[in-house]
């Protein structure tokens, strides 16, 4: 059974440009969740989808982040435009239901310079 | 408000020797607490997970944690460390009453001397 699937894993944009991030969970896995750790502290949060529905965004640092599941399928999480901050390791994982073991993708590291 | 602490954020052990890191949550209910491990250039691989039951949790690679409610404590243990081990170690509490996020100590990056 494939894991979790993360494209790119490395993406260095210029400030003001957009990125988009992807994420193929497990198959079958209707929950999703996105978190991102930024250099020198800890992985936060940014959000969770059941199936298509996003069910807590509550980490999601600004407007300008947007993350998408149409189909209930894969997702993707778009920065526009990007800044220095946005700068991290992005995380997606996936699980059969809430309270089940997440597993996790190999994360796509963002430069923003 | 949920908070997991790693107080050692390096730890440098030799081959051989024992290893426990040290993991303390805040948590208002019973926590369901996670162990994963990241290796250079891999993704984070769960250890092992305490739900309910017997407090002490045996993981993969020969790991092992112990749920201590009254120290508020899942620390992490291996008797014999290999260099294989060297890795970051994340230790989480799951929010199961918030869609299952799960909330994440500052890691702690493990050297292993030959």
């Amino acid at each position: 059974e494939a894991g979790v699937t993360q494209f790119p894993s490395h993406s260095v944009i210029e400030k003001g440009q957009t990125v988009t991030l992807r994420c193929d969970p497990i198959s079958g896995h209707d929950n999703l969740y996105w978190y991102r750790r930024v250099m020198g502290k800890e992985i936060k949060f940014l959000l969770h989808f059941v199936k298509e529905s996003k069910q807590d965004e509550s980490g999601m640092p600004n407007n300008r982040f947007l993350a998408e599941r149409t189909g209930g399928t894969y997702s993707t999480l778009k920065v526009q435009p990007a800044e220095l901050e946005d700068s991290g390791v992005y995380f997606c994982a996936s699980s059969p239901n809430v309270g089940d073991t997440q597993y996790f993708g190999p994360g796509t590291r963002l430069t923003v310079l | 408000a949920q908070s997991v602490t790693q107080p050692d954020i390096h730890i440098t052990v030799s081959e051989g020797a024992s290893l426990e890191l040290r993991c303390n949550y805040s948590y208002g209910a019973t926590p369901y607490l996670f162990w994963y491990v990241q290796s250079p250039g891999q993704g984070l691989q769960l250890l092992l997970k305490y739900f309910s039951g017997d407090t002490l949790v045996q993981g993969i690679k020969g790991f092992e944690a112990e749920f201590k409610r009254s120290q508020s404590s899942f620390n992490l243990r291996k008797p014999s460390v290999h260099w294989s081990d060297a890795a970051e170690y994340f230790c989480a509490v799951g929010v199961y009453n918030q869609g299952g996020k799960l909330i994440f100590g500052q890691g702690t990056e493990l050297s292993v001397k030959p």
